[in-house]
């Protein structure tokens, strides 16, 4: 089974308004993270966004903020005010607990992203 | 302060080499991660190196090795190239202590080539 689900591999937004990319996550230990990031054509995977399993607020930072619904396993992340530079791949991650000694991060496939002027 | 940094920044192979790729951390990181990226794909985890020692592996076969030298920067070996092995490799440097991982840092990756 597909640890990290991103089920739409394109999205289209007008600059200036707010899209939602979507990422249901399947695991079975409660100590777990959930990591945004973005990735340009350049290729560099650049960290976006974090939410602890534990955490009992929403994360956010700047213009992205994580839609963390727990009990349907979703990790949607919502980018406000889209800019040109926010046309990139978008991947969605998981990490579980470090109790089990396991540190790698488990991917999603990712969502192209492009803003429309 | 240097991010992480990765050599070469591109490679063209033949099938059947071998391929050393370099990774620098980012400055006060003590771990070093690599993953492999095919085309259209999300990242998938090789190995994790921390104070010289590989601490966990993917599902990836013995051609790929790795190392992690004093200063904490590492190697990736692939021996007995496949067409496969085609893929952007990514670099990600962590602190131990910040055993959580709320970042990890990844390098601008190196693109290989097997012809």
């Amino acid at each position: 089974a597909q640890k990290i689900t991103q089920t739409q591999p394109g999205m289209f937004v007008q600059e200036k308004e707010a899209v939602t990319l979507d990422c249901t996550y399947d695991t079975s230990d409660p100590s777990y993270g959930l990591f945004w990031y973005k990735q340009p054509s350049s290729g560099e995977m650049i960290f976006l966004i974090y939410q602890g399993s534990y955490d009992q607020q929403n994360a956010t930072e700047g213009r992205y903020s994580l839609n963390f619904q727990k009990a349907r396993k979703s990790a949607n992340l919502v980018i406000s005010a889209s800019q040109l530079g926010d046309s990139a791949m978008y991947f969605c991650a998981m990490r579980e607990g470090v109790e089990t000694g396991r540190r790698a991060l488990t991917f999603g496939s990712g969502t192209r992203l492009q803003v429309q002027p | 302060d240097a991010g992480v940094t990765q050599s070469p920044t591109h490679l063209i192979k033949t099938r059947g080499q071998q391929v050393t790729l370099r990774c620098s951390p980012k400055s006060g990181h003590d771990t070093v991660s690599w993953y492999q990226q095919a085309l259209g794909q999300g990242p998938q985890f090789i190995f994790q190196y921390y104070e010289e020692e590989e601490r966990q592996r993917g599902n990836f076969p013995d051609r790929f090795s790795g190392h992690q030298f004093p200063n904490y920067s590492s190697e990736l070996n692939v021996n007995a190239l496949l067409l496969g092995d085609s893929a952007l490799y990514l670099c990600a440097s962590s602190l131990e202590v910040s055993s959580f991982y709320r970042e990890q840092y990844f390098g601008p990756g190196t693109r290989l080539t097997v012809t």
